[in-house]
């Protein structure tokens, strides 16, 4: 099965902040990584796909970078709405994986 | 608009049984594969198990094999997992979820509690 490792767990972070959150596959998954994003009581809602493409509807301050094992996610500009957890999910094979997510709270 | 509504969840002992099912709308279901994927209370996102559209393959984590079993029908637009043997590890919130491209769109998730 490949492991996915999401750093940090948790950060606090400020409104205005720029947050980078990291995802390491343990082995090569080329570009099939998925970032997620989901607040509390909810389903956790599809951000970028194949590793960089941001999904219709989610805002720019959003970017995703990376292949084979290292992957990122970006947030540009911390908004009072991106308060919420986010997971990584690898899509190479099967067993599909996720990362142990990271919540990102209130500094 | 695409709509994945689960439901069947509830309070069940150990060693029971529970039927989960999956109404789909918005979308042509018969063209995609289809997953459950379970969040213990307080944890991350684990997969449970897949469905290919026409429901000719499917695939299970381990720690459901032999006990869960997915299936789907396209005429009625819905996705089931029957749970059998139940354990107290499997309390979770279950959510069905649509592939694209090996990307998931989710349901809004239902409750299952394995408890005496």
């Amino acid at each position: 099965d490949i492991q996915m490792t999401q750093s940090p767990s948790s950060l606090s972070a400020s409104v205005g902040d720029r947050v980078t959150i990291t995802c390491r596959a343990s082995q090569s998954i080329s570009s099939y990584l998925n970032w997620y994003q989901q607040k509390p009581g909810k389903a956790p809602n599809l951000l970028i796909s194949a590793a960089s493409s941001l999904q219709s509807g989610a805002p720019s301050r959003f970017s995703g970078s990376g292949s084979g094992t290292d992957f990122t996610l970006r947030i540009s500009s911390l908004q009072p709405e991106d308060f919420a957890s986010y997971y990584c999910q690898q899509s190479y094979s099967t067993p599909l994986t996720f990362g142990g997510g990271t919540k990102v709270e209130i500094k | 608009e695409v709509q994945l509504v689960e439901s069947g969840g509830g309070l069940v002992q150990p060693g029971g049984s529970l039927r989960l099912s999956c109404a789909a709308s918005g979308f042509t279901f018969s063209n995609y594969w289809m997953h459950w994927v379970r969040q213990a209370p307080g944890k991350g996102l684990v997969w449970v198990s897949r469905i290919k559209t026409d429901g000719s393959s499917t695939s299970y984590a381990d720690s459901v094999k032999g006990r869960f079993t997915i299936s789907r029908d396209n005429a009625k637009n819905t996705l089931y997992l029957q749970m059998n043997s139940l354990r107290a590890e499997d309390t979770a919130v279950y959510y069905c979820a649509r592939e694209a491209y090996g990307a998931f769109y989710w349901g809004q998730g239902t409750l299952v509690t394995v408890s005496s």
